[in-house]
């Protein structure tokens, strides 16, 4: 089983809709992430938490809203989506540093949203 | 966090080596080196990471300039599995909270 799971792996939806993507992981780790991906482009950060009760912005927050429900599981939800929000959006996890060491990100496969 | 720069597209025949580059100019002394590759749409992967010498793991070699200011990230015996876009990311060791990802460059590997 994978350590990072995404669902909806694919969902459409209308302009206006409430939609919420979710993240689990098997892996014990303290800290999750979301990004997204616009085609041709690097992943953006748009909010990341560092355990159950710490939530912090990222480069894009607009226009989304997460929770973090319990270490392994994390939401985004797009409140009232709209077309540019159209991309492919990423969980990940990492380990909590400590002492300088580096703790690589794992990441979910992705879920691809349209917003018509 | 320094800005990376990668050429937008490489090819390599399979068997061969890649050497994939990043310029990373304005690195600072406790910057790392980081490589991630995006195999079409899924989520990254990590492969590397250096912060001076030169490093090898089973995936891949880093090897980093004296002057720390570009690298190259080498496959030695590139498969058709490591088309993917490979991703050079600088960031301070202890800066876990985000990844800062640039375009990368698209490598293709041709039989």
């Amino acid at each position: 089983d994978a350590d990072v799971t995404q669902t909806p792996r694919n969902r459409i939806t209308k302009t206006g809709k409430r939609i919420m993507l979710e993240c689990s992981q098997t892996k014990g780790h303290d800290r999750m992430y979301w990004y997204r991906q616009d085609p041709g482009l690097g992943l953006r950060l748009i909010y990341y938490s560092f355990d159950v009760k710490d939530i912090n912005k990222g480069e894009i927050s607009d226009g989304y809203s997460v929770s973090r429900q319990a270490q392994a599981k994390f939401s985004l939800s797009l409140e009232s989506a709209i077309p540019n929000q159209t991309a492919l959006y990423f969980c990940a996890t990492s380990d909590t540093a400590t002492g300088g060491e580096f703790y690589e990100q794992y990441f979910g496969p992705g879920t691809r949203l349209t917003v018509t | 966090d320094a800005k990376t720069t990668q050429p937008p597209s490489m090819d390599c025949a399979e068997g061969r080596a890649a050497n994939l580059p990043c310029n990373h100019s304005t690195i600072s002394g406790n910057e790392y080196v980081y490589w991630y590759r995006q195999i079409h749409s899924q989520g990254p992967q990590y492969i590397i990471h250096g912060l001076k010498n030169n490093e090898t793991n089973e995936m891949a070699s880093l090897i980093i300039t004296e002057d720390r200011k570009s690298s190259t990230l080498i496959l030695p015996h590139a498969t058709l599995r490591d088309t993917a876009v490979y991703y050079c990311i600088v960031r301070p060791y202890y800066n876990t909270d985000k990844l800062i990802f640039g375009t990368g460059t698209r490598l293709q590997v041709f039989p």
